[in-house]
Formats: C-alpha cells, structure tokens, sequence
C-alpha cells in the first residue's frame, strides 16, 4: 500500500520568513496530494491541492511542487505570520487506493512574532 | 452549506458503556471517511463508504468497532464496549467521489474513564 513520509516533524521561523514541509510518497499510481492545515483543537482544513498532471499550484502565499519522477512534493509558505502556526498534513490518493487519503505524521509549524 | 455535522461534540463515558458517534456529510457527496486522531498515531482511517456501501474497513481496530450508512444523508461509528485506549478525536470527513477533495467535520472527542 502507499506510505507517506513527512519532514521535519516540528518547524520554527521567524515572522516573514518562508517555511517549507516535504513529503515523499511509495505508490507511483497515486495522483493526488492535498494539504491540510490543523490548528489547535479545530479540524483539520483543506488549504490547497495539486494532481499529477502539474508540477506546482500556487494560492497566494502558499505554493506546492510536485516531482512525480522522484516522488516528493513540498508545500512553501511564503512570508510567514502568527497565524500560519498549526500543525499542516500532507496526504496522498488515488484510484488505485479507492480515493482513501493515506496521511503524513503531521509537521507543527509555530511561526515566531 | 452548513458543512459536515458531527455529534455530539464531546462525550466522556465510563470504560464498558457503548459509545455512538454521528455524522451527516455534505449533501450530494457520496464518499464518507471516519478517522481517529491520537497523539501517538496521528490521522488514522477507520473505515469509509461509497454510496453507503463499506468499501475498506481494514483500519477499524478491533470487533468492538462497527460502523453503519443507512443512507446518503447519515452514518454511525459504535465502540462497544468502550475501553480508555479508545478516548481520541473521532473525524468524519466527506466527498464527492472523482473530485477527491475530503472536508471534514468539526470531530467528537471521546474521553474513556
């Protein structure tokens, strides 16, 4: 089955600073990888996605790149604020896996005023 | 839209009693997904459903968990009995099979004492 892998665990930056989290994937057939947000307490919310057929998507201060050959695929937050402290997951899907999501372990990203 | 609804919020209840945890998804999706979030295990899938029908409950953890669809519109998750390695946060999360996009309920955290 597919096994998704998510680094660092925990993430420190200073206010405006860009911060990056990368996953790596195992099953080649999977072709969709959401990002998801999870602040403290609250559910855990789609913040963007990217399919297999682009590279990288873009949604104002956040980006994500894709590498299908090697993969891998990395959310960047650009300019980073207080607000963008919580703990963000990457997942991936696909048909072969029914649409199921399988999940990274989660990356607490606490952005420093 | 009023989103996915999940009920109760909060239940604490005593090691051996039944727990049942609801969930209404997004109307017109037909693809429902309950999760369990521990500090330990991060994000896990129990079980989801297409069209009401179960289609991968190999994450449910053992036989005191069942999980029923009766129709589009509801589903239950049942510990019974509860024991306090099961107290965690309960996700219900739907979507629109083919466009992939899971959105989630707000969570029921269940206490086992």
């Amino acid at each position: 089955g597919e096994n998704v892998e998510q680094h660092p665990s925990t993430l420190s930056v200073q206010e405006g600073d860009s911060a990056v989290i990368k996953c790596t994937y195992s099953d080649s057939a999977s072709n969709y990888f959401p990002w998801y947000k999870q602040e403290l307490g609250k559910r855990p919310q789609l913040i963007i996605d990217i399919r297999s057929n682009v590279g990288e998507k873009k949604d104002q201060r956040i980006a994500v790149t894709l590498n299908k050959t090697a993969k891998h695929f990395s959310l960047h937050i650009t300019e980073t604020q207080p607000e963008d402290s919580a703990v963000y997951f990457c997942a991936a899907s696909g048909t072969n896996t029914g649409n199921q999501f399988y999940f990274g372990t989660g990356t607490s990203l606490t952005v420093i005023p | 839209d009023a989103g996915v609804i999940q009920s109760p919020r909060h239940e604490v209840t005593e090691m051996g009693q039944e727990v049942t945890l609801r969930c209404k998804p997004i109307s017109g999706h037909n693809s429902l997904f309950w999760y369990r979030q521990t500090m330990m295990r991060g994000l896990e899938l129990l079980i989801y459903f297409n069209n009401n029908v179960p289609i991968d409950d190999s994450g449910m953890p053992e036989d005191r968990f069942s999980a029923k669809m009766p129709n589009a519109s509801f589903s239950t998750l049942k510990i019974q009995p509860s024991e306090p390695r099961d107290s965690a946060v309960y996700f219900c999360a739907s979507s629109l099979t083919g466009a992939l996009e899971q959105y989630f309920g707000p969570g029921t955290r269940l206490t086992v004492t």
